[in-house]
Formats: structure tokens, sequence, C-alpha cells
């Protein structure tokens, strides 16, 4: 069965850089969620949309944007880099229904 | 806001033995879904079982079962006949069932799972 699809899988940026991760979700899913997990903690809620709209946010800074295209894939845009965004990024699909299937995530570095 | 609270961080069990993962959360919502989620070594996050706040019934996956108590607001994982391959953290989560789609999951800590061989 086909999974949710995360590039690039590991990335290296300097503080300040630019980086924009892509989500590609299972098909027929609607509905995209981003999740931000640091070393040794659960994942932690950022942003999701539904039908290409916002449908829920969390706790993402300002620096962070993100939007759902109209093939359902998803892109988080994360901007002026601190040591402290180094971590895995998860990106989970869901089809209106309660589970949410994750991809392998995206582990950032920052230096 | 809801909360998930797994107050084992670490635990252990016997190869073949059985093990229970405790998980509660507080909310005050009616209805809801609960899930726990394995994180192995690599990584990727895994749904293990799921359960619907309006259903008795406790559910099951194979070796994978859950006791539902919701007057306790609590959510026990037991593992069965536990494999090498079980060993992984364990997150429980919760998802309000008040919205049909983009409602975030809201985790536990996690419980680390070591089997011993």
């Amino acid at each position: 069965a086909a999974g949710v699809i995360q590039s690039p899988r590991h990335l290296i940026k300097e503080k300040r850089e630019t980086a924009t991760l892509k989500c590609y979700p299972i098909p027929r899913h609607d509905t995209v969620y981003w999740y931000q997990q640091g070393p040794g903690q659960d994942p932690q809620f950022l942003i999701s949309f539904y039908e290409k709209m916002q449908s829920d946010k969390g706790s993402i800074p300002d620096r962070f944007s993100a939007q759902q295209f109209s093939d359902y894939h998803s892109e988080l845009n994360m901007s002026s880099l601190e040591l402290g965004d180094s971590a895995l990024y998860f990106c989970a699909s869901s089809r209106t229904s309660a589970e949410q299937y994750f991809g392998p995530g995206t582990r950032l570095t920052v230096t | 806001a809801q909360t998930v609270t797994q107050s084992q961080p670490e635990m252990s069990v016997q190869e073949a033995e059985t093990v229970t993962l405790s998980c509660t959360y507080d909310t005050s919502e009616s209805d809801y879904y609960l899930f726990w989620y394995k994180q192995p070594p690599s990584r990727q996050m895994i749904l293990v079982i799921r359960q619907e706040a309006y259903k008795q019934q406790n559910a099951t996956e194979n070796r994978f079962s859950v006791n539902f108590q919701k007057a306790a607001k609590s959510f026990s994982l037991k593992i069965s006949d536990s494999q090498l391959g079980d060993a992984a953290m364990y997150f429980c989560a919760y998802r309000s069932a008040w919205e049909t789609s983009g409602s975030r999951l809201t985790f536990g800590e996690g419980t680390q799972l070591t089997v011993n061989p």
C-alpha cells in the first residue's frame, strides 16, 4: 500500500537560512498534518490542511508557513532558521477519518 | 485543552510475556478517539490501535488490545506474547471527534518499551 512520502529525508541548514519540506499524502487522502518532534520529545502539532484550506493551527512559529496544493501535496516553509528548529518533522495524512498515517519524517539539522 | 499523560517513561518485558502500558487523559468532550502509536528506532510513527469513545467494546488488533475506561479517562495498551520487534517508544494520543477533518493529535510523553530475550 502507498504511504506518505516526505522529502528530503535529511536536511542540513545554517542559522538564518530557509528550508522547504515537502509532503505527498496517501492517494485519495484529503487532509495533511505537520508535526515537529524535538529530541526526546513527543510530536507537537504545527498545522493542518483540509481540501487545500487551513483547518487547524497549533504552535507554529510565525517564521513558518505552509500550504496544500491542488494535487494535495503540502509544503512547509521555514525561514530565519534557528538552532532550536533542529527536529524531526512529520507529515501525516487522513481521509475524512480519525486515523492519521505518518510519513517517515524529515530530519532537519540547523548549524 | 486536552492533555495526555503517560506515567511510565520506561517499561521492560521478557520475550513471550505480557506487558501493559498506561495512559490517562483529560478532556471535557464526550466524543473523541484514542490511539496508540509505536515509534521504533527508525523513528517512523506506526499506528498500532484505535478506540472510539462511544464504543464500549475494547479494541483489539492481533496481540495488541486496549482497556478503555471512559469514566476514569484511562486507556491502557496490553501487548501479549511480546516479541523483540515490539521494542519501541509507544505514544498514546487523543483526537477530538467534533471536527471530521483537520483535528490535531495530542500525544503523551511516551513510554520506552524494552523487550528482553
